[in-house]
């Protein structure tokens, strides 16, 4: 059953750290999305790949975030300093690519920033 | 871009009733429908899509509905039991170049015993 895998599960830190989440899409899957979920904004896409190539990241932070993919089996969700607006549920999802782009959504990380 | 609206934000329901929920869109591009239903603690799981090309797919006790011309689709789930409450997400497709989908404010369905 293939799945989409997320590091940490939960992440506690004091703002100002450096906080690296990691995610391992689905063998075969060529789109990567990143996604924030909070109570207020909902699911917000942060950034997504195709074929490992950053597509869009408009949805980001700039100065804080960084997104990447280092080769086709893990992509990395970087907040660097973190603050604590930035406490949220982040999601990695993969899908195959094509017309039709189902999503699968990994478990999450829950980040807490104090 | 594309705008979703969800409603209601929040439904409550007898076990063994039905619920519905409503979803606007407003690129008349889009093409893809998916729902996605998320339990808590866990990320949103596709339950259920609908392409353009069709008016309604059913899958057990789920169904969907697509009206294009009004451009809103609608989740229906009927015989409701305990293990559907969860939150419910709509979300449509952007266009033909694009990966992103866009995403409903969700809504959480209570299903009461």
């Amino acid at each position: 059953d293939a799945r989409v895998t997320q590091t940490p599960r939960d992440k506690v830190t004091e703002m100002g750290q450096e906080v690296t989440m990691r995610c391992q899409p689905i063998l075969g899957h060529n789109t990567v999305f990143w996604y924030r979920q909070t109570m207020m904004q909902g699911l917000e896409l942060l950034a997504y790949f195709r074929n490992r190539a950053p597509l869009d990241d408009s949805g980001m932070p700039k100065d804080r975030f960084s997104a990447e993919m280092p080769d086709a089996t893990l992509a990395t969700l970087k907040i660097q300093p973190s603050e604590p607006r930035d406490s949220a549920v982040y999601f990695c999802a993969s899908g195959p690519g094509g017309p039709y782009n189902e999503q699968f959504f990994g478990p999450g990380t829950r980040l807490t920033v104090l | 871009g594309e705008n979703v609206e969800q409603h209601p934000s929040t439904l409550s329901v007898q076990e063994g009733d039905s619920a519905v929920i409503k979803c606007t869109y407003s690129d008349s591009a889009s093409n893809y429908f998916p729902w996605y239903k998320q339990e808590l603690g866990k990320g949103p799981q596709l339950i259920i899509d609908i392409r353009s090309n069709v008016g309604e797919k059913k899958d057990q006790r789920i169904a969907v509905t697509l009206n294009k011309t009004a451009k809103h689709f609608s989740l229906h789930i009927t015989e409701t039991q305990p293990e559907d409450s969860a939150v419910y997400f709509c979300a449509a497709w952007e266009g033909v170049n694009d990966y992103k989908l866009s995403f409903g404010a969700g809504t959480t369905v209570t299903v009461r015993a």
